[in-house]
């Protein structure tokens, strides 16, 4: 158990629809990360938040956001969802803002859009 | 940004013998190279890390050493058993200053009985 937790574990959604995925960091952790994962592929990060703010984007759609609460967990928004959006998100937390440190991984959760 | 390639992509070792991985990356800054494993259907994990400074890092039986010259560094699994069947991940960075890890395309390492 890493100390990162994920909730929900499983969703199943249709097209067109918005889900909230939420994560909570390791106690003392700053940093929180989101990554996509679909079918066979490797990890696309997503964007960063560090102690509130966001830190660094990557391939992050338009349609999805995020955010980070002063009690640091975070929420991934994904909405106007697409059968393409169907994948295993994870968040990572890392004490420091840096990636240069370990990343300590969610469960996942596990996404599907019929 | 930082580009990274491992390879192999898939590796299929009998139980007992040795499996290397190796990661090329493109930015010569980069001075933090961790290695990830993910089993199936669970969270990846950081089985070993090395920082520039080093050139070989060893944890009982997994390995990683770093060719900096060259840009590239490797996981090294000795006496490989059945629980080593994952996919693995590099993930070089800058450290500290990069914002995110970019990570390889993965090895699926399938050990045979």
């Amino acid at each position: 158990d890493s100390g990162v937790t994920q909730t929900p574990k499983h969703l199943i959604t249709a097209t067109g629809q918005r889900v909230t995925l939420r994560c909570s960091p390791r106690s003392g952790d700053l940093s929180v990360y989101w990554y996509q994962q679909s079918l066979d592929q490797g990890l696309q990060f997503l964007i960063q938040y560090y102690n509130g703010e966001e830190r660094a984007k990557g391939n992050i759609l338009e349609r999805f956001s995020a955010q980070q609460f002063p009690d640091l967990h975070s929420e991934l928004n994904l909405s106007s969802l697409e059968l393409g959006d169907s994948a295993l998100y994870f968040c990572a937390s890392s004490i420091s803002q840096g990636a240069g440190e370990t990343q300590y991984f969610g469960p996942g959760t596990r996404l599907l859009v019929l | 940004g930082e580009n990274v390639e491992q390879h192999p992509s898939t590796l299929s070792v009998q139980e007992g013998d040795s499996a290397v991985i190796k990661c090329t990356y493109s930015d010569s800054a980069s001075n933090y190279f961790p290695w990830y494993k993910q089993e199936l259907g669970k969270r990846p994990q950081l089985i070993i890390d090395i920082r520039s400074n080093v050139g070989e890092k060893k944890d009982q039986r997994i390995a990683v050493t770093l060719n900096k010259t060259a840009k590239h560094f490797s996981l090294h699994i000795t006496e490989t058993q059945p629980e080593d069947s994952a996919v693995y991940f590099c993930a070089p960075a800058v450290a500290p200053g990069a914002q995110k890890l970019v990570f390889g395309q993965g090895t699926r390492l399938t050990i045979n009985p």
